[in-house]
């Protein structure tokens, strides 16, 4: 059974960066057959995409956050994991790690199929 | 970018009743088209994929149909499971998600 788990710190505070693992367990990050992901959701909001990356190591990211954005991988501990740089209260959200089948995606963008239960980030002095 | 509008914001029914939810793309995004289902406190679980193919383990009684800019996913008899927010996603031009629609209890 695909398990994933978002791990990091819950506090982050203005103008420094937020950093998160989604461990992958019962899956391989390595297979060619998925791609993985990061996605967001501010308090009572609405969900935003942040980013995906293929076992290759290529990534695809929003480009309302590309600038702030680094996802990359670890395939010796089947993880990934998220960068987001610069934050502000803004950014305060729950953060969910997610895969994807390779047949829901075009050029890395794509529907996600499994979701780690998410963990609240909150941006705060 | 992409704007999905969902519509009605909030959908008061009965179980038993027929839920019928929209999505407006600005734009066309041809098939591709997701549905997500999210409880309170859990994850978004996804449901439907380019617009109309139920995702694995999904029951018979959620559809979705539509094309281009127009989209409806159907809930043909609620379940008190079924009582949760709906977000449409697409896929075509980068990826978003609509505002979501709540389906409460009547």
């Amino acid at each position: 059974q695909l398990q994933l788990q978002e791990s990091g710190p819950g506090l982050v505070k203005p103008s420094e960066t937020l950093s998160l693992t989604c461990t992958v367990s019962g899956g391989s990050i390595s297979s060619s057959s998925y791609y993985w992901g990061w996605i967001r959701q501010p308090p009572g909001k609405g969900l935003e995409w942040i980013g995906s990356i293929y076992y290759t190591g290529s990534t695809y990211y929003n480009p309302s956050l590309k600038s702030r954005v680094t996802i990359s991988e670890d395939t010796s501990k089947n993880q990934f994991s998220l960068k987001l740089s610069s934050v502000t209260a803004a950014d305060t959200a729950v953060y969910y790690c997610a895969r994807s089948k390779g047949r829901y995606c075009t050029n890395g963008v794509c529907y996600f199929d499994y979701w780690g239960q998410g963990t609240l980030v909150t941006v705060s002095s | 970018e992409i704007v999905l509008t969902q519509s009605p914001a909030t959908l008061s029914l009965s179980p038993g009743e027929r839920a019928t939810l929209s999505c407006r793309a600005s734009q066309s995004v041809s098939s591709y088209l997701a549905w997500y289902q999210q409880k309170p406190g859990q994850a978004p679980r996804l449901l439907i994929y380019d617009a109309s193919n139920r995702a694995t383990g999904i029951p018979a009684r959620f559809s979705g149909s539509g094309s281009g800019t127009d989209f409806t996913l159907t809930i043909s008899s609620l379940e008190p499971e079924d009582f949760a927010v709906y977000y449409c996603q697409q896929r075509s031009d980068s990826l978003t998600f609509g505002g979501g629609t709540k389906v409460e209890i009547k």
